[in-house]
C-alpha cells in the first residue's frame, strides 16, 4: 500500500522567512496530494492541493510543487507570519477497491519566531 | 468552519465501556470518512461510507464499527474500550466516492481512564 514520509518533523523559522516541508510517497498510482494545517484543538484544514497532471500550484504565500518521477512533493510558505504556526500534514490519495483513501505523513510542527 | 460537525467535543469514559461518536457531513456530501489521531501515530484512516454503504476499510479494530444513516450522518461505535483507544477521532466528508477533496470536522477527544 501507499506510504508517505514527511520531513522535517519540527521546523522553526524567523517571521518573514520562508518554510519548506517535504514529502515522499511510494505508490506511483497516487494522483492527488493535499496539504492540511492543524491548529491546536482543531481539525485539519485543507490549505492547498495538487493533482498529478500539474507540477506546481500557488495560492498567495503558499505553493506546492510535485515531482512525479521522484515521487515527492513539497509545501512552500513565503513571508511567514506568527499565525502560520501549526502542524502541517501532507497526504497522498489512493484509489482502492472502488473507493478512495488518504494516506497522511507524520506531520511537521512549524513554529514562527517573532 | 468546514461545515462538518462532530459531537461530542470531549468524552471521558472507563475501560471496558462503549461510546458512540457522531458526525454530520457538509451539506450535499455523500461520503464520510473516520480517522484516528494518536500522539505517536498521526492520522490513521479507519473507514469510509458512501451514501449509506461501507466502501473502504483501513486499520479499524474489530471492537470498532460504524454506519451511515439515510440522512447521511454517521456514527462510530467504540466498544470494550482500552487505555490505548484514547485519541482524537475525526470525521471528514467529500462529495462523492472518488472526490478527492476531504473536509474535516473539529474532532472528538476520547479519554479512556
Amino acid at each position: 500500500g501507499e506510504n508517505v514520509e514527511q520531513h522535517p518533523s519540527t521546523l522553526s523559522v524567523q517571521e518573514g522567512d520562508s518554510a519548506v516541508i517535504k514529502c515522499t510517497y511510494s505508490d506511483s498510482a497516487s494522483n492527488y496530494f493535499p496539504w492540511y494545517k492543524q491548529e491546536l484543538g482543531k481539525g485539519p484544514q485543507l490549505i492547498i492541493d495538487i493533482r498529478s497532471n500539474v507540477g506546481e500550484k500557488k495560492d498567495q504565500r503558499i505553493a506546492v510543487t510535485l515531482n512525479k518521477t521522484a515521487k515527492h512533493f513539497s509545501l512552500h510558505i513565503t513571508e511567514t507570519q506568527p499565525e502560520d504556526s501549526a502542524v502541517y500534514f501532507c497526504a497522498a490519495s489512493q484509489r482502492i477497491q472502488g473507493a478512495q483513501k488518504l494516506v497522511f505523513g507524520q506531520g511537521t510542527r512549524l513554529t514562527i519566531n517573532p | 468552519d468546514s461545515g462538518v460537525t462532530q459531537t461530542p467535543k470531549h468524552l471521558i469514559t472507563a475501560t471496558g465501556q462503549r461510546v458512540t461518536l457522531r458526525c454530520s457531513p457538509r451539506s450535499g456530501d455523500l461520503s464520510v470518512y473516520w480517522y484516528q489521531q494518536s500522539l505517536d501515530q498521526g492520522l490513521q484512516f479507519l473507514i469510509q461510507y458512501y451514501n449509506g454503504e461501507e466502501r473502504a476499510k483501513g486499520n479499524i479494530l474489530e471492537r470498532f464499527s460504524a454506519q451511515q444513516f439515510p440522512d447521511l450522518h454517521s456514527e462510530l461505535n467504540l466498544s470494550s474500550l482500552e487505555l490505548g483507544d484514547s485519541a482524537l477521532y475525526f470525521c471528514a466528508s467529500s462529495a462523492g466516492i472518488f472526490t478527492d477533496t476531504q473536509y474535516f470536522g473539529p474532532g472528538t477527544r476520547l479519554t479512556v481512564l
